[in-house]
């Protein structure tokens, strides 16, 4: 099965600035997603990162709050911008592998102060 | 509003009980469901996926759907303490987009 790794694994960062959370697939895949876990809640999908075209952003997300990008079909990034205490998160990747499984990438857990 | 639902716990069973982990979702042309298992401070781990009506055995899990109610279960036979987690239902009905329950803590007693 695909191993998926994201960077940085944690962070705190400042109100105001932004963070750029990458993840790698040592194979190629399809489909990449981005979802966020909030403190003690569950999993909400932020996006639908395909390659070579704009992202596909779920209701209550923008592009501006959280560009991503997808270069190739093993790499993305999610950028956190202009952040808030409210983004303290895990940040999770995720890829669909065979016709419907999906499978997260060990997580960014991202603080704001 | 798409939703799948799922009891908070938390559940508490005793070593070498049987866990039962129950799912209800909204959408009725959801056609993919999932469990998954979480440890505190770790990413979600797939377990079990269900496509079919009736049960789908794996090792000492078994998921249980039921389309007509709605229904997705999840029973972990012989529980261990090692398989105290929370417990996430995930539902996809459009191409990879997963809708997750809230999620059930268990709790597996020695």
């Amino acid at each position: 099965s695909a191993v998926i790794s994201q960077k940085p694994s944690r962070d705190i960062c400042q109100r105001g600035t932004s963070l750029t959370i990458q993840c790698q697939v040592d194979s190629q895949v399809t489909m990449m997603f981005w979802y966020r876990q909030q403190p003690g809640q569950s999993l909400t999908l932020i996006a639908t990162a395909n390659q070579g075209s704009e992202a596909t952003y779920e209701s209550g997300f923008v592009i501006d709050k959280f560009p991503i990008s997808r270069p190739n079909l093993t790499f993305s990034t999610l950028t956190v911008s202009n952040m808030s205490p409210e983004d303290s998160s895990i940040y999770l990747c995720s890829i669909k592998a065979g016709i419907y499984e999906q499978y997260f990438g060990p997580g960014t857990r991202l603080t704001v102060t | 509003q798409k939703e799948v639902e799922q009891n908070s716990g938390p559940l508490s069973v005793p070593e070498g009980a049987i866990a039962s982990l129950n799912c209800t979702y909204s959408d009725r042309v959801s056609q993919s469901f999932f469990w998954y298992r979480q440890y505190s401070g770790k990413s979600p781990e797939l377990i079990m996926s269900i496509y079919s009506n009736g049960d789908k055995e794996d090792g000492r899990f078994t998921a249980q759907l039921n389309k007509a109610s709605q229904y997705v279960s999840l029973l972990i036979r012989d529980s261990q303490p090692s398989d105290s987690a929370t417990y996430l239902c995930a539902v996809d009905n459009q191409g990879g987009k997963l809708i997750f329950g809230q999620g059930t803590e268990l709790s597996v007693k020695p």
